[in-house]
């Protein structure tokens, strides 16, 4: 079946700038994850959401950052007021549940950069 | 607050030859712990993953880790590296009872030939 897929794969955008990022789980995956990954470092863990509801938002970095799961499927990244700090990768993942056993699939990414 | 640290960012090992990629986590409950590689231009692909079964976890393309309390540790190994081995990998720890998980910085392996 399809894995996790994430839209645009590539966005530049200019300082000041909003941007959405978009993440397709995986059909019946209840668990959906946001991660940031800056250049040499690894994944940093951004939002989770179990079903509709963000379960921790405790990793987004500050109020610009935003995310919304309305049908408890495909999820949304919002970043208001770009900074050119905000370039990363932005990954998504979703698993069955949020039981450990359960495997996390990561999609490919969103390479953000801003300019 | 659960961490990971992966000692070396880069290591090369002769193809044929042991790898070992080493973590060590700092967890305040027993840890769940995973190994992932990212291939270039590609996704973070699950290797293998310690939930609190056996000790000594086997996973794809040869690679196993043993999960050793009094050291804290979680190393990766494969008795005989491969070209195809050569990637990014990453050691991760998850946080109840989300299952979110806090990654190492990444050991990058290459494989000479």
């Amino acid at each position: 079946g399809a894995g996790v897929s994430q839209t645009p794969s590539n966005k530049v955008t200019e300082k000041g700038k909003y941007v959405e990022l978009r993440c397709d789980p995986i059909s019946g995956h209840t668990a959906l994850y946001w991660y940031r990954q800056s250049l040499g470092q690894g994944p940093e863990f951004l939002i989770y959401f179990q079903g509709t509801g963000a379960a921790d938002d405790s990793g987004l970095p500050n109020d610009r950052f935003f995310a919304v799961r309305p049908e408890g499927s495909v999820s949304t990244l919002k970043i208001q007021r770009t900074e050119r700090g905000d370039s990363a990768v932005y990954l998504c993942a979703s698993s069955r549940t949020i039981t450990a056993t359960d495997t996390q699939y990561f999609g490919p990414g969103t390479r953000l950069t801003v300019l | 607050a659960q961490s990971v640290t992966q000692l070396g960012s880069h290591v090369s090992v002769s193809e044929g030859a042991l790898v070992l990629l080493r973590c060590n986590y700092s967890s305040s409950v027993p840890p769940y712990l995973f190994w992932y590689v990212q291939y270039p231009n590609q996704g973070l692909q699950l290797l293998l993953k310690y939930t609190s079964a056996a000790t000594l976890v086997k996973g794809i393309n040869g690679f196993e880790a043993e999960f050793k309390k009094s050291e804290t540790s979680f190393h990766l190994t494969k008795p005989s590296a491969h070209m195809s081995d050569a990637a990014e990998y990453f050691c991760a720890v998850s946080e109840r009872p989300g299952n979110q998980f806090y990654f190492g910085t990444g050991t990058s392996l290459t494989v000479i030939p």
